[in-house]
This record gives C-alpha cells, structure tokens and sequence, in this order.
C-alpha cells in the first residue's frame, strides 16, 4: 500500500539544524510531488513548501525562504526537508505528504493537487 | 498570499445531527479547495478535493460543495468518530493556506 515513514523525533538546541526524511513506498516515486506542513503545539496547519520527486523543483514558504531546503534522492525514495538556524517557533509536528492531483475541466486549467497520502509527522522540538 | 477563512471556530453537536462548516477564500480559487480531518496526535487526513470530490474510503455522510470564494463541508449524520478538528486548504495558488480550523465536539 502507498504509504510515507518518517524519521524520529529530533531536539536541538537554537540555531543548529535538522534534517527530516520521508521514505516513499507503494507507488511510483518520481510520478508525484512531496509537500511538507508543519503544526507547532496546539496550533493549526501550515504549508512548509513543495518539492518535484521528478525534477527537484521546489517551492517554499515565504516566512521560511532562506533556511529551508528540501531534496529527493531518487534511488532510495526518500525526501528530505532541512531546516536550518532553528528557533523556539520552529517546534512543531513536521508532515510530508503526497501531493496527488486532477485536470479539473476544461482541461487548459492547471491541476488541482491535494495532499492525499500523509506520513505520521516528525516531532522537532527546539529548547536550549 | 489568499487567506482561508473557517466558520465557526468550534462547534458542539450530538450523534446523528447535521453538521456544516463554511471555508470562505479572500480571492476567488475556483474549486481549488480540499478539505482534511485531524484526531489529536494523528496526521490530516483527506476527506473532500477539488471542491466537492469524495475521497476514496471516506464515509458518504461528507460532503462538499461551493465554488469561487465560499465552500461548505457537510456532515449529513454525525458518527462518534466524526469529533475531530476540520480543515479547508486551497491549492489554486502558492502558498498554499488552511483555515484556522473547525473543532467538532460532542454535545
């Protein structure tokens, strides 16, 4: 079955970094983007960024431009998502998701993605 | 970016009552819109795409509707297992933005 496993939960200390992964299985990797969300404690969900699994493109939150960085490695069917300078308000429950997607009509529209397969979140907690 | 808004915030409701939630975008995103269920320490999960599209799996009692700036989820028939906190996210554009959330609770 088409499924997404995340790596365990990281604690690191302000300014360092942390590196999530996201293993795909059950479908064909490179056919479908990963999207990243995050929910710190408590609070809603919010959209990290995006990446191609087919040509690498990527597609980040503008509040996290600059210290985000996400990557696939094809061979293993992985995605990472790299967050760097870490600070007290980057604690939160990191998600990857499969960004699935239809041709809504006519068919020059762009597609209609939505995140329908979810891993079950990587906690990172950042305290000194 | 285009904010999502959630009505209401909360809601208290009993077994078998209906249950609507609005999700109003501050631009038009066509039927852009996607819908998500959250239970506390567990991942969204998919419910509603495309506007009014049934996930596959997902029970028939949901469903929704709208197109352009204001969308619906509708519960027909609320089940035990339907308190949870439902979100709307539109992907017509990046970012792509979530409402605030709507918590369902029992009554």
């Amino acid at each position: 079955q088409v499924q997404l496993v995340q790596s365990g939960a990281e604690v690191k200390k302000p300014g360092a970094s942390v590196k999530v992964s996201c293993k795909a299985s059950g479908y064909p990797f490179t056919s479908y983007p990963i999207s990243w969300v995050r929910q710190a404690p408590g609070q809603g969900l919010e959209w990290v960024g995006w990446i191609s699994a087919y040509n690498g493109n990527t597609n980040y939150a503008q509040n996290l431009q600059g210290r985000v960085t996400m990557t696939t490695d094809t061979s293993t069917s992985t995605a990472y998502m790299e967050l760097r300078s870490l600070r007290s308000d980057d604690t939160a429950v990191y998600y990857c998701a499969r960004a699935y997607h239809i041709i809504l009509l006519p068919a020059a529209n762009p597609p209609c993605y939505y995140m329908d397969v979810w891993g079950k979140g990587t906690t990172v907690t950042v305290s000194s | 970016d285009i904010q999502m808004t959630q009505s209401p915030s909360s809601l208290s409701a009993s077994v078998r009552d209906r249950v609507t939630i609005t999700c109003r975008a501050s631009q038009s995103i066509g039927s852009y819109l996607n819908w998500y269920q959250q239970k506390p320490v567990k991942a969204p999960k998919l419910l509603i795409y495309a506007a009014s599209s049934l996930q596959s799996g997902v029970p028939s009692r949901f469903s929704g509707s709208g197109s352009g700036t204001d969308f619906t989820l509708t519960i027909s028939s609320l089940q035990p297992e339907d308190f949870a906190t439902y979100y709307c996210q539109q992907s017509y554009s990046t970012p792509w933005t979530f409402g605030q959330g709507t918590k369902v609770e029992i009554k």
